[in-house]
């Protein structure tokens, strides 16, 4: 049990449809994060949440919407996606505060855009 | 920008020996944090190491050792007694010292070296 927790593992959409990954952490965590970790690419920072407020978004597509209804749940839902958008995505958590604060992450979900 | 470089793409070793994986950075700043990750094959990324650049002294854990040299810019890690569970990818990542809300997650990896462990 790694206290953070995506559902679902695997996931196969067309272009056309809508879908919505789920992020849940029970380490007591107000930080939230989203990553995109793409075939021989570096994994890349998409969403922060800090205290259920979005505090960074890296020049993410808006086919990508994430939201976080409290500090316990992060979704990311995807409209219209690209075949490019094919990746793994991980979510994380972290306490707020504290440069000693480490990073959890899930297992991710592994996306495939037909 | 920072950048972050892993120029190994993949490592073998023998089971019980030592390896060492590569990594050098990019940085115009002073005061910063550097890790190791382990991704093994259920995807889940797991902390490994980690070194804040103010320490001269260099991080271990267990097995787990770094070679942080600071004028260069970089920071390998060294596996001691390699195990069959030290197969996975491993990523090394820097990090701003940033320390408001949520910096934890700001970090910058590199492509990864995939290493792989004889029996």
């Amino acid at each position: 049990e790694t206290g953070v927790t995506q559902t679902p593992r695997h996931l196969v959409m067309g272009m056309t449809n809508k879908k919505s990954l789920k992020c849940e952490q029970h380490l007591g965590h107000n930080a939230m994060y989203w990553y995109k970790q793409s075939a021989k690419k570096p994994l890349e920072l998409m969403f922060v949440y800090n205290f259920k407020e979005q505090t960074e978004n890296n020049s993410v597509p808006s086919r990508f919407s994430p939201e976080c209804p409290n500090s316990s749940h992060l979704f990311l839902h995807l409209h219209t996606l690209q075949p490019e958008d094919s990746a793994l995505y991980l979510c994380a958590s972290s306490q707020a505060r504290g440069d000693n604060e480490k990073l959890f992450f899930g297992s991710g979900t592994q996306l495939s855009v037909l | 920008a920072q950048t972050v470089t892993q120029s190994q793409p993949e490592m073998s070793v023998q089971e019980a020996e030592t390896v060492t994986l590569s990594c050098t950075y990019d940085t115009s700043e002073s005061d910063y944090y550097l890790f190791w990750y382990k991704q093994p094959p259920s995807r889940q990324m797991i902390l490994v190491i980690r070194q804040e650049a103010y320490k001269q002294q260099n991080a271990t854990e267990n097995r787990f050792s770094v070679n942080f040299q600071k004028a260069a810019k970089s920071f390998s890690l060294k596996i001691s007694d390699s195990q069959l569970g030290d197969a996975a990818m491993y990523f090394c990542a820097y990090r701003g010292d940033g320390g408001y809300g949520g910096s934890q997650g700001n970090l910058i990896f590199g492509k990864g070296t995939k290493l792989s462990v004889k029996p």
